[in-house]
């Protein structure tokens, strides 16, 4: 199972919005609406920010948004603030208990 | 509070043997899937293994079938990953995730370091 593509890095002032991409094929992305994404500061553990494409769990921001279309799931981060700095990593259930990474996004807020 | 604690992480040989444990607590440990991810130096993150939450389904990413073996003890809840023949690319943190049902991790544990080196 390849791992899903992203851009390796994004960028945007605070107060901006960033958008992510990450694509997959009809066997993953395309095939399931479960895409998760994560976020990870150095040196922790990721943190789910999205899953099911689009929802959003308890206590992370509204700022967060997630969406698909086809073979490509994107993440969206509104008003960029300074804590948003991060590795994120989107993720897609492939079926048959298959599970398959995104190759990461390194998000900088100038 | 739901918490995930791995331990059993260390310098091996290639070809060594090493066994993880991820001790969990804060929640039904026995209503869980649980999964182990790793992420090399630098490097993003993959999924390893897999094993319902009764411990009567295993998965394993292609890399590691054969040589890795995930197990649960749901009296003790606690999760484990055996790795055999070790390699120098199995050298990375070790992180336990629990899975919801929708096919993501809601809780991860701060993960633990293998070190595969002569």
């Amino acid at each position: 199972q390849s791992a899903l593509t992203q851009p390796p890095s994004a960028s945007g002032s605070p107060g901006q919005s960033v958008t992510i991409s990450c694509t997959g094929t009809s066997s993953d992305v395309g095939g399931y609406n479960y895409v998760s994404w994560y976020q990870q500061h150095p040196g922790k553990a990721p943190k789910l920010m999205i899953y099911e494409v689009s929802k959003r769990p308890s206590g992370v921001p509204d700022r967060f948004s997630g969406s698909k279309s086809g073979n490509t799931a994107s993440l969206t981060v509104s008003g960029l603030q300074a804590e948003d700095e991060a590795d994120y990593y989107c993720d897609s259930y492939a079926g048959s208990n298959n599970y398959v990474f995104g190759t990461g996004t390194k998000v900088t807020v100038l | 509070e739901v918490q995930l604690v791995e331990s059993g992480g260390g310098l091996v040989q290639p070809g060594g043997s090493l066994r993880l444990s991820c001790a969990a607590s804060g929640f039904t440990f026995s209503s869980y899937a649980m999964h182990w991810v790793r992420q090399a130096p630098g490097r993003g993150l993959e999924y390893v293994s897999a094993i319902s939450s009764n411990g009567g389904s295993t998965y394993y990413a292609n890399s590691v079938k054969g040589r890795f073996t995930i197990s649960r003890d749901n009296s003790k809840n606690t999760l484990y990953l055996q790795m055999g023949s070790l390699r120098a690319e199995d050298m990375a943190v070790y992180y336990c995730a629990r899975e919801r049902g929708g096919h993501y991790y809601d809780r991860w544990g701060q993960g633990t370091l293998v070190t595969v080196s002569s």
